[in-house]
Order: C-alpha cells, then structure tokens, then sequence
C-alpha cells in the first residue's frame, strides 16, 4: 500500500519570502503521479501542481515549483513570493498509474504573514 | 468549467436519523465519483468510489450499510448516512472524475459538506 508523509504539520512564512513543504512517499510502483492540492479556508481543495514520476523534469506552475528526487520518493513544493491568499492547508497526494483516487499524506498547515 | 457542487453545505441532524448529500458535476459527465471524509485538521480518507450504474466499491473499514452510495446519473452521486450518531460527524467532500478524461488526476472537487450529528 502506498503511504504518503508530510514532516511539517504547520508552517509559516512571511509575505514575499519563499518557502518549502517537503513530502515523503513509499511505494513499489514505479510509475505513478503525484499531486499538490491547496485547501484554504473555505475548504476547498484546489489542484496546485503535478507531477508525473516517469518525467525527470520538475513541474513548475507560476510561483509554485516542485523538487522531484524519484530515488529518494521526495516531492517538494516551494513557493516562491508567497501571498497571504497562500495561505491554507497542502496536501501532498499519490495516485498509482490506473488508480483514479488519491492518497493524501495529513497535510501542512500554512500561514503566510504579512 | 469543471464544477462539482455538494448540496447542503451544512446539516445538522438528530442522532438516529438519515441524512442525504448530493454530489453533482455542473458543466460535464462524470461516470466516476468519489467520497472523502476528512475529521478536524486532518487528511481526506477515501471512503467509496461511485460508478454510474453500478455499485459503489467501499474502502476497508467503511461500513456500506451505513453509507449508501447511489450514482443514477452521470451528473450525481448521493451519500447517505443511515441512523447517524455523532462520531459521524465530519465534513464529506466528493470529487469527480470527466468522463473520457485521460489525464491522471483530473477530478474535481466539490466545497464539502459539514456533517453535525447531535
């Protein structure tokens, strides 16, 4: 079973800065997705970026960017000149080739200060 | 386009009784709807895929008899809780899958809804 693992419950950052939310994952799969989704506070989950583990080149989508280390099943995200509409809730997901859900890690919590 | 609405978006109900969600894709078909539930502060569970027309297949651990999953159309999945009792309160999110989509992951997600059981 694929597990996916956020080290960081919370987080802040000022307004401006940049700031890296790391996530973990394990799986034997070699082909697989994953996801970065944005839940602000109208709980709303919002697809951010998205990567596929068979390209090497890291996704980027305007101020978000990822750092995909396959071998090291480690899937960043940083965002850069954060915006206090930033803040919110990420989740780091997983999606097997095939699969259709999600396997979501618990989340980041974060507050983007002014 | 893509939006997925979730009626009501807040219920409060008595222990013992039924509550219904619906789950629907506004602007597009979906064959295959999902449902989460995610507690206070804490991740969204997958609990049941819905397909059109067919049965819905339950995660381990989510008892089907308590949630019942219709999908009559492909524009609506419904949820309902059965004889719920507070320890069912959460907030349930669905999310739909295009239909003929063939890019991984695209599914939409509804606003949720706030389940409050007292």
């Amino acid at each position: 079973a694929q597990t996916v693992t956020q080290s960081q419950p919370e987080m802040s950052v000022q307004e401006a800065e940049t700031v890296t939310l790391s996530c973990t994952y394990d799986t034997s799969e070699s082909n697989y997705y994953l996801f970065w989704y944005k839940q602000p506070p109208s709980r709303q989950m919002i697809l951010v970026i998205r990567q596929e583990a068979y390209k090497q080149q890291n996704a980027t989508e305007n101020r978000f960017s990822v750092n995909f280390q396959k071998a090291a099943k480690s899937f960043s995200l940083k965002i850069s000149d954060s915006q206090l509409g930033d803040t919110a809730m990420y989740f780091c997901a997983f999606m097997k080739p095939g699969g259709q859900n999600f396997v979501f890690g618990p989340g980041t919590r974060l507050s983007v200060l002014p | 386009g893509a939006v997925v609405s979730q009626h009501p978006s807040w219920v409060i109900c008595k222990s013992g009784t039924s509550v219904k969600i619906e789950c629907r894709s506004l602007d597009f078909q979906a064959t295959t709807m999902f449902w989460y539930r995610q507690f206070p502060k804490q991740s969204l569970m997958l609990m049941a895929t819905s397909n059109e027309g067919s049965k819905a297949t339950y995660e381990q651990g989510v008892e089907k008899d308590k949630f019942l999953i219709n999908h009559a159309s492909l524009t609506l999945s419904t949820l309902t809780v059965t004889s719920a009792h507070p320890e069912d309160s959460s907030f349930y999110i669905c999310s739909a899958r295009k239909t003929g989509s063939r890019r991984l992951g695209e599914q939409y997600f509804g606003p949720g809804t706030r389940l409050t059981v007292t």
